[in-house]
């Protein structure tokens, strides 16, 4: 089946520590989008790729980073520069003049 | 400066209803409007969407209006079932080389009642 994988569904991360999201997906698809989700608020974006070894930052792209070393996959670095990591991440891809199509997300909780 | 508005937190209807869904945007520069539904804990699931130029799109039970004029769209759902119950994104974007380069609104609760 061609999608999107995030990994792994639940995360926590200990204050200080930098923790990685993986991304990876089969739809082969060129680009791919990082997204945060706050409770009772919209997604907001963070990084985004439109081709390999190559990245922009999104609307809140502080704290965090990305790499695009394959086409398949773009994991997101929380680092801990990141103020409040605590939230559910998202990613996606997409192709041409295509929608957007996301993973199943990763709740990361700091402890 | 939430370049897209959903005005409504929540949403009831009864099942075999119409649901509307209502959505805002500032930013003339969008070009590319979606629907998206979520459920908790999980990835938004695509619904339907709508170029700029054009002001309906048709899926079965699904229809997007666009008023450029107004920067405002809506989403009709008819008839409504208990399964659509799930939290509406709006979202916008770009086009061009940037499809997936969303800006979403805050997400309106739909709630059918049986």
């Amino acid at each position: 089946d061609g999608g999107i994988t995030q990994s792994p569904k639940y995360l926590f991360r200990k204050e200080g520590q930098n923790v990685t999201l993986s991304c990876e997906q089969n739809l082969n698809h060129d680009a791919m989008y990082w997204y945060r989700q706050d409770p009772g608020q919209g997604l907001r974006l963070i990084y985004y790729s439109q081709i390999v070894n190559d990245f922009q930052k999104g609307d809140i792209a502080e704290g965090y980073s990305v790499s695009r070393e394959k086409k398949e996959s773009f994991p997101l670095t929380v680092t801990s520069a990141q103020k409040n990591p605590t939230a559910f991440y998202l990613c996606a891809s997409s192709e041409g003049a295509g929608e957007a199509f996301f993973g199943q997300g990763t709740r990361l909780t700091v402890v | 400066d939430q370049q897209v508005k959903q005005n409504s937190p929540s949403l009831s209807v009864q099942e075999g209803r119409i649901s509307i869904l209502n959505c805002d945007y500032t930013n003339s520069m969008f070009d590319y409007f979606l629907w998206y539904k979520k459920y908790p804990a999980e990835g938004p699931t695509f619904l339907i969407s709508i170029s700029s130029i054009k002001d309906k799109n048709e899926d079965g039970r699904f229809t997007v209006f666009l008023n450029k004029s107004a920067k405002h769209l809506s989403l009709h759902i008819v008839p409504s079932q208990p399964g659509d119950s799930a939290v509406y994104f709006c979202a916008a974007s770009p086009g061009g080389t940037s499809y997936g380069k969303l800006t979403f609104g805050q997400g309106t609760i739909l709630t059918v009642h049986p």
